[in-house]
């Protein structure tokens, strides 16, 4: 079965400093990968995917995340964070068990301070 | 990418009650999917809606508790039914990109659901 694991509930950073947040995978099939930010009350905005291809992989407002397939890990990085990414984190992989909907970990709340 | 609106977004609703929550989506897509985040929890599936077929639901949820409804290609209602303050969440409609699924699913902005 697929799974995400995020270790951490969150993560704090100053502004300026960089960030990870951390997203292990178990799949069966090839891994396909997604970052999603949640900001309160707002729906799910994509960020970035890996499918194949550059194992680093760059993506919306400044993230990038890198697999590393013998880690079966999708870190979500940013060289530098700011205040406004402050938000909710959530890691997820396509399930080639049903019919395409995604797996979601639990979720990562970042916290960045001035 | 796909526009999806959904409505409303958010509602509190007394106990025994039910809420049909509406996802317009701006381009014909094939499946739907039905999400609930409950307080502090990540997105569970709830069902897939395809379009011509009865939905497909997850361990754990059924047709009588979330009906669905798909009427067309760009038009899916969750109704939540009989509703107990265990219901309280957020419930995201979710479609993936005109690409299929190499491509990334793309989420309607929610409905937050408070029962009392």
């Amino acid at each position: 079965a697929q799974s995400v694991a995020q270790p951490e509930d969150q993560v704090n950073v100053a502004e300026g400093n960089p960030l990870t947040v951390k997203c292990t995978y178990s799949v069966s099939g090839n891994p396909y990968l997604f970052w999603y930010v949640q900001y309160p009350n707002r729906g799910l905005q994509f960020l970035l995917k890996y499918i194949t291809g550059d194992n680093l992989v760059k993506g919306s407002y400044g993230f990038e995340a890198e697999f590393n397939k013998s880690q079966t890990s999708f870190h979500l990085k940013k060289p530098s964070a700011l205040v406004s990414d402050s938000a909710l984190y959530f890691c997820a992989v396509r399930d080639w068990g049903s019919q395409g909907n995604l797996i979601f970990g639990k979720g990562t709340k970042l916290s960045v301070k001035p | 990418s796909a526009v999806i609106s959904q409505k409303p977004s958010r509602d509190i609703c007394q106990r025994g009650t039910s809420l049909t929550i509406q996802c317009q989506v701006d381009s014909q897509v094939t499946m739907m999917f039905w999400y609930r985040q409950q307080p502090g929890q990540s997105l569970t599936l709830i069902a897939t809606a395809n379009q011509g077929s009865e939905a497909t639901y997850e361990s754990g949820f059924v047709i009588d508790k979330f009906p669905i409804s798909r009427p067309n290609l760009t038009f899916s209602t969750l109704t939540v039914s009989n509703m107990s303050p265990e219901d309280s969440s957020i419930y995201l409609c979710s479609v993936p990109d005109r690409g299929g699924l190499n491509t990334e699913a793309f989420f309607g902005q929610g409905t937050r659901l408070t029962v009392v």
